[in-house]
């Protein structure tokens, strides 16, 4: 199973760009990786996807190097609705069902 | 459509009791998955299923059953709680391209 390092805290001001990445070394190779947002009382919610190279949607951005041994969300123009803990998944291939949460990241956002 | 419904949201337990969490999907989604996060942590995987009648263990397995009769149900058993099982607990299921759908968490307190 992939283990995933992320940063402990992040802080950011409304606007700026975020980037939080997320290190994979043991990724196999049919792994995505996948990040979630969780909000205090809730249970976390799906972001964005990817496999290699860029993946962007309307939340987010999400870059893969070609060894994919890590990758980066970003977040453009934060505002303080973002403010929450940021998951870095790997895993859902046939052979890596079992999906692990680290310990997530957590971004505060100030005004 | 519900989504991912989660019964009961709240429950207080006496240690050495056993109760049933329930879990229920209606998205005709393959994968299930239990987890807990105790307060201020990550996810932590109890157990998870791939598909009707097929179940495996996950992180923290221990004190914990579960069983997939139907597609749509998955519930957890604690089968003698203890103070260390306070926590909330989340399911969540997903199709076989990984995006998981959470539901809304049981927050349950031993005593």
């Amino acid at each position: 199973l992939a283990k995933t390092t992320q940063p402990i805290s992040m802080d950011s001001y409304e606007g700026q760009e975020v980037n939080i990445t997320c290190s994979h070394n043991n990724i196999a190779t049919n792994d995505y990786i996948t990040w979630y947002q969780q909000f205090p009382s809730q249970g976390p919610r799906f972001i964005i996807q990817g496999y290699k190279t860029k993946v962007t949607n309307e939340v987010a951005s999400l870059f893969i190097p070609a060894d994919r041994k890590s990758s980066t969300l970003s977040l453009p123009r934060v505002s303080l609705s973002d403010t929450a803990v940021y998951y870095c998944l790997v895993g859902g291939s046939d052979s890596s069902y079992k999906l692990i949460f680290g310990s997530g990241t957590r971004l505060l956002v100030r005004p | 459509n519900a989504g991912v419904t989660q019964t009961p949201k709240f429950q207080v337990l006496k240690t050495g009791q056993s109760m049933t969490l329930q879990c229920a999907q209606d998205m005709n989604h393959e994968y299930m998955s239990w987890y807990r996060q105790d307060p201020g942590m990550g996810l932590r995987l109890i157990h998870y299923s791939v598909g009707a009648g097929i179940t495996d263990q996950g992180e923290v397995p221990n004190g914990y059953n579960v069983s997939r009769s139907t597609t749509e149900d998955f519930p957890l058993r604690l089968l003698s709680a203890a103070p260390s099982q306070t926590s909330v607990y989340f399911c969540a299921s997903s199709s076989a391209m990984y995006e998981q759908y959470f539901g809304p968490g049981t927050r349950l307190t031993v005593t």
